[in-house]
């Protein structure tokens, strides 16, 4: 089973400043098969990144994905409002499992 | 408009079953994979099972295995989630979710539906 883990959990930043998220996976995981869903308070998660760093349909650009192997990031270069939410990635390599990270929490300062 | 609507959930006893039920519409659903994902109540997202889009790869996280079975009915363009032997630990929020493909590994879950509640508890 891979294991992803995400750091920080919590991140506390301003409108308008940039968000790092971290994802780290346990063993190598092609980047062709790495996802990050935005979850806000009583909703249902949202697709944002697919293959590592393509943005699903209708995300905005400030919203980008990189990495490869075992790190990968995303990054928010100028948090909206509407941006502080959880977020989780995810593989989808193999099965089973799929799996998510533990989620970042992003927050207003 | 693309869309899942997840019914079913409810208070049901340890030991017990439930069947949980997805209506898709908006999209051509047997060209898909689909997924159950489930999340207990503060925590985080926990992959229950997924389907390829002619029932032909299934598969199950070990915590559900031998106790769940994921179905699809493809003419009533419907997913479905057979819950047996309930335990208070599969209380969460279950959500039916959408492949971006045919087969549900290889693709991210692209389209959620709300969710629908489990809980477990005598």
């Amino acid at each position: 089973e891979i294991v992803l883990t995400q750091s920080p959990g919590t991140l506390s930043l301003s409108p308008g400043e940039r968000a790092t998220l971290s994802c780290r996976a346990s063993q190598s995981v092609s980047s062709s098969y790495l996802a990050w869903y935005q979850q806000k308070p009583g909703q249902a998660p949202r697709l944002l990144i697919y293959g590592a760093s393509s943005r699903a349909t209708g995300i905005p650009d400030r919203f980008s994905g990189s990495g490869s192997g075992t790190d990968f990031t995303l990054t928010i270069t100028r948090l909206e409002p509407e941006d502080f939410a959880v977020y989780y990635c995810q593989q989808y390599v193999n099965s089973p499992p799929l799996t998510f990270g533990g989620g970042t929490k992003v927050e207003i300062k | 408009e693309v869309q899942l609507v997840e019914s079913g959930g409810g208070l049901v006893q340890p030991g017990r079953s439930l069947r949980l039920s997805c209506a898709a519409s908006g999209f051509t659903f047997d060209d898909y994979g689909m997924h159950w994902v489930r999340q207990a109540p503060g925590k985080g997202l926990e992959w229950v099972s997924g389907i390829s889009w002619n029932s032909g790869n299934i598969d199950y996280a070990d915590s559900v295995k031998g106790r769940f079975t994921i179905s699809r009915d493809n003419a009533k363009n419907s997913l479905y989630l057979q819950m047996n032997s309930l335990r208070t630990e599969d209380t969460a929020l279950y959500y039916c979710a959408k492949a971006a493909g045919p087969i549900y590994y290889h693709y991210g879950m692209d389209v959620w539906g709300q969710g629908t509640t489990v809980t477990v508890s005598s």
